[in-house]
């Protein structure tokens, strides 16, 4: 089973300011590695995919990058409604497909 | 515009069994592989399993296999997960997601539905 080990549990960030999130894979997942933004009472909702691609309507301050074991998702800019649960999610090895542990999003 | 609608959940003892569908809407069902992921309170997603477009394979998580058996019924662009011999850390939102895909390659799960809670208690 590939592990998925995010950084750091929780981040607080001004609003305005960049937020950095890490994901780390136990073994190489190429570039099969998406990112889901999580709100409350909500279901996932997919930001990132293929490392870098953002999804259909995601705003341009959410990049993604990294390639092998190491994954990186940024805000360039936070926002009020990007308070949210952040997940990474490796789909190279579907047996299984795992998730990382999430960083919490709060607004500083 | 595409939808997963997922039903079927409630409050069920230890052992007991539900069957969980999603019913799906305003896209090509039988083009997709579909997923269901848990999640318990206050946790992250869980993936639990997958069943190809056609139906044809199924993989599963390991402690639900044996007892999660996943279908589906393209004809009625339903997807359904049986679920049996119920434990206490069964107990989530069990969602059904669609793995998207640009031409030939994956691209995540791109479309979920708004979940479904299984309780497992006495």
């Amino acid at each position: 089973e590939i592990v998925m080990t995010q950084s750091p549990g929780t981040l607080s960030v001004s609003r305005g300011e960049r937020a950095t999130l890490s994901c780390r894979a136990s073994q190489s997942v190429s570039t099969n590695l998406a990112w889901y933004q999580q709100k409350p009472g909500q279901g996932p909702r997919l930001l990132i995919y293929g490392a870098s691609i953002r999804a259909t309507g995601v705003p341009a301050r959410f990049s993604g990058s990294g390639s092998g074991t190491d994954f990186t998702l940024t805000i360039s800019s936070l926002q009020s409604e990007d308070l949210a649960v952040y997940y990474c999610q490796q789909y190279d090895d579907w047996t299984p497909i795992t998730f990382g542990g999430g960083t919490k999003m709060e607004i500083k | 515009e595409e939808h997963l609608v997922e039903a079927g959940g409630g409050l069920v003892q230890p052992g007991g069994s539900l069957r969980l569908s999603c019913a799906a809407s305003g896209f090509m069902f039988n083009n997709y592989d579909m997923h269901w992921v848990r999640q318990a309170p206050g946790k992250g997603p869980e993936w639990v399993s997958v069943i190809s477009a056609n139906g044809g394979s199924a993989y599963y998580e390991d402690s639900v296999k044996g007892r999660f058996t996943v279908t589906r019924d393209n004809s009625r662009n339903s997807l359904f997960l049986q679920v049996s011999s119920l434990r206490a850390d069964d107990t989530a939102i069990y969602y059904c997601a669609r793995h998207g895909k640009e031409g030939d390659n994956y691209i995540g799960f791109d479309l979920w539905g708004q979940g479904t809670l299984i309780t497992v208690s006495s």
